[in-house]
């Protein structure tokens, strides 16, 4: 069955150095989401992507994080100058349609030290 | 934002047992899905509904979409030991791009012997 993949699957940085998740969305989805899940709480949406730009996006996807899809089968998050607080798991998700159900990756857990 | 208030947080039963959740929000839905999240892995896909009182099932899951679109159920009957995990709701109001799910806390199931 397709399946969403992330690299790396845990990444460790220091405090202020640029991190860039990536993903490889099922191969026919064209809709594409980065969520973060904080450990132990729920998960949160953080931008959505569509025709090669952004759809939609959350209060914590603030200047810090950009989104891009370098080619025809990436999606990555770059996170520049990370702070302490963004240590997480960051989950990369993708659909077929808009209104159709989303298939999340496993995950990058993100360290940040 | 959006809130989605899953309960119950935590479930302890016995193998065998039969599970019922549930989410409700302030603001209206037009999708609603459930999903099943095992430690260190991403959120799995169990059920996506996308019609008010529509009722799925999935084997021994069974969800139902609230005729006020505003609330969903997700049963399980008969549990078994590989039950246990988290299980989100999520929601999404879908305005034609690409729109982020809204995800309840979470219910954790857990399955004595």
């Amino acid at each position: 069955e397709p399946e969403v993949t992330q690299t790396p699957s845990h990444q460790v940085t220091q405090m202020g150095q640029e991190v860039i998740l990536r993903c490889v969305p099922i191969s026919n989805h064209l809709y594409f989401y980065w969520y973060r899940q904080i450990l132990g709480q729920k998960v949160e949406f953080l931008v959505s992507f569509y025709n090669n730009e952004i759809s939609e996006k959350s209060e914590i996807f603030d200047d810090q994080f950009s989104v891009e899809r370098p080619d025809g089968s990436n999606f990555t998050l770059k996170i520049r100058s990370t702070k302490l607080e963004d240590s997480a798991m960051y989950f990369c998700a993708s659909s077929g349609t808009d209104s159709g159900p989303q298939h999340f990756g496993d995950g990058t857990r993100l360290s940040i030290l | 934002g959006q809130q989605l208030n899953q309960s119950p947080q935590s479930m302890f039963i016995q193998e065998g047992e039969d599970v019922s959740m549930n989410c409700t929000s302030s603001s209206i839905f037009n999708t609603w899905l459930w999903y099943k999240q095992d430690p260190g892995e991403g959120p799995v896909l169990l059920i996506a509904l996308y019609k008010a009182g529509e009722l799925t099932s999935n084997g021994r899951l069974t969800a139902q979409f609230g005729i006020t679109r505003k609330d969903s159920f997700l049963n399980i009957s008969a549990s078994i030991p590989s039950d246990v995990g988290i299980y989100f709701c999520a929601g999404v109001y879908s305005g034609g791009g690409a729109d982020g799910l809204t995800f309840g806390k979470g219910t954790h199931l857990i399955i004595q012997p």
